[in-house]
């Protein structure tokens, strides 16, 4: 069975960084695109960023462009969500999302989310 | 940036059918996709590419889309279809490149 682990949220100041972490198993890592969602408390969904099954091609919401890096590990099955400069909006239950198989652009698979709240 | 535009709510008795709209401006173009997210759990995809529906998702569950509006249609809605339903497409605007996608703000679906 697909299950997507993430891990490494927690409570962290303004201005502070935080590096999230999702461990993959169940399929085949390297043959898919990855992508973080977040979801801030009581409000919607919103797309971070995602990444390519080689990291060839990454892209970035704009609200976290230029503060959050995303990354992965193929030889561990892992997905990375590295954020710098957290603002208070950046309060959120993050997921970690596999994508469907080519040509499929959704999301197949979610975690249960890692809670990051970004407060002094 | 690009933008999915849904209405906040949407309130049917059970037994009727709701109708959830998402308008976008690449919507002739892109694809869109719906998601079902019940209170606490994680978002269940229910139609992909406008009107196909995945595996377990139950009939009453419908797509369709015509120039800048996606629909979703839930046929003699149920009580446990009480959710909240977000658009979702992949955005090509400005100078993004194939990575990006986009969520619409959600619908909460009332059904009593």
């Amino acid at each position: 069975d697909v299950q997507l682990v993430e891990s490494g949220g927690g409570l962290v100041q303004p201005g502070r960084s935080l590096r999230l972490s999702c461990a993959a198993s169940g399929f085949t890592f390297d043959d898919y695109a990855m992508h973080w969602v977040r979801q801030a408390p009581g409000k919607g969904l919103e797309w971070v960023s995602g990444i390519s099954w080689n990291s060839g091609s990454i892209g970035y919401a704009d609200s976290v462009k230029g503060r959050f890096t995303i990354s992965r590990d193929n030889a561990k099955n892992s997905l990375y969500l590295q954020m710098n400069s957290l603002r208070a909006e950046d309060t959120a239950l993050y997921y970690c999302a596999k994508e469907a198989p080519s040509p499929y652009p959704y999301f197949d698979y979610w975690g249960q989310g890692t809670l990051v709240t970004v407060s002094s | 940036s690009y933008e999915l535009t849904q209405p906040p709510s949407v309130s049917v008795s059970p037994g009727q059918t709701a109708r959830i709209t998402c308008s976008g401006d690449a919507l002739p173009r892109k694809y869109a996709y719906w998601y079902q997210q019940k209170s606490g759990q994680a978002p269940v995809l229910v139609i992909y590419e406008d009107s196909k529906r995945p595996s377990g998702i139950p009939e009453r569950f419908s797509g369709s889309s015509s120039g800048t509006m996606a629909t979703l249609t839930i046929s003699g809605a149920q009580v446990e279809d009480e959710a909240d339903y977000y658009c979702y497409s992949t955005d090509n605007s400005g100078n993004h490149s194939g990575n990006h996608r986009v969520f619409g703000r959600g619908t909460k679906l009332t059904v009593l």
